[in-house]
């Protein structure tokens, strides 16, 4: 059974940092894309990153591209996404995703999240 | 990158049929055959209902089906069930290498 787990959420000032964690298994990690999604309070789903399966290239939303940084452990069956410089409008629930097949844009298991909530 | 536009809400009576759509740009559905649809219940995570514009995952109900045509891409739900209740998105690759959804549709079946 496919699970994956985050972890790393939680209450951080303005201009903090924090470094999210998805502990995945149930499958072969190393074979998938991994991506990060994330949903501010009430309102729809916003993609973050992605990274390929082998870790060599990252892809991230305008919206914290140079704050954010994805990475992988295929070692440890984890993804990683760290937050630099956060703003009020990161707030949000940060979802971890897998890949379909080789593919980093379409998504068949979720975690269930982990809050990350940007206030002074 | 703009999200792609959605009804904010639609409804309908258990039994009938209901069309999503999706409407973007040719930079990202009309331009690839990667749309996707998500459902989302409340307080959990989404769930993936279509991909690729119109194959279905293993153990998604025949009863969704999508389609596309230009820059529009669409959700139909045939013989709406209660559980059917839910928001709904749709996503896309763009050529900017990214992955852009839309604002997300609340069903209400009545």
């Amino acid at each position: 059974e496919v699970q994956l787990l985050e972890s790393g959420g939680g209450l951080v000032q303005p201009g903090g940092s924090l470094r999210l964690s998805c502990a995945a298994s149930g499958f072969t990690f190393s074979n998938y894309a991994m991506s990060w999604v994330r949903q501010a309070p009430g309102k729809g789903l916003e993609w973050v990153s992605s990274i390929d399966d082998s870790g060599g290239n990252t892809y991230y939303a305008d919206s914290v591209k140079g704050r954010f940084t994805i990475s992988r452990d295929n070692s440890k069956n984890t993804v990683y996404l760290q937050m630099n410089s956060l703003r009020a409008e990161d707030t949000a629930v940060y979802y971890c995703a897998k890949g379909v097949g080789a593919s980093r844009f379409k998504f068949d298991y979720w975690g269930q999240g982990t809050l990350v909530t940007v206030s002074s | 990158q703009s999200a792609l536009t959605q009804p904010a809400s639609m409804s309908g009576s258990p039994g009938q049929s209901i069309t999503i759509s999706c409407t973007g740009t040719s930079s990202d559905i009309g331009g690839y055959n990667y749309v996707s649809w998500y459902q989302q219940h409340p307080g959990k995570a989404p769930k993936l209902m279509i991909y690729d514009v119109i194959n279905r995952p293993s153990g998604v109900s025949n009863r969704f089906s999508g389609s596309k045509s230009g820059n529009t891409a669409s959700l139909t739900i045939s013989g709406l069930q209660a559980e059917d209740e839910a928001d709904y998105y749709c996503s896309s690759y763009t050529t900017s290498s990214t992955l852009v959804f839309g604002g997300g549709t609340k069903l209400t079946v009545v």
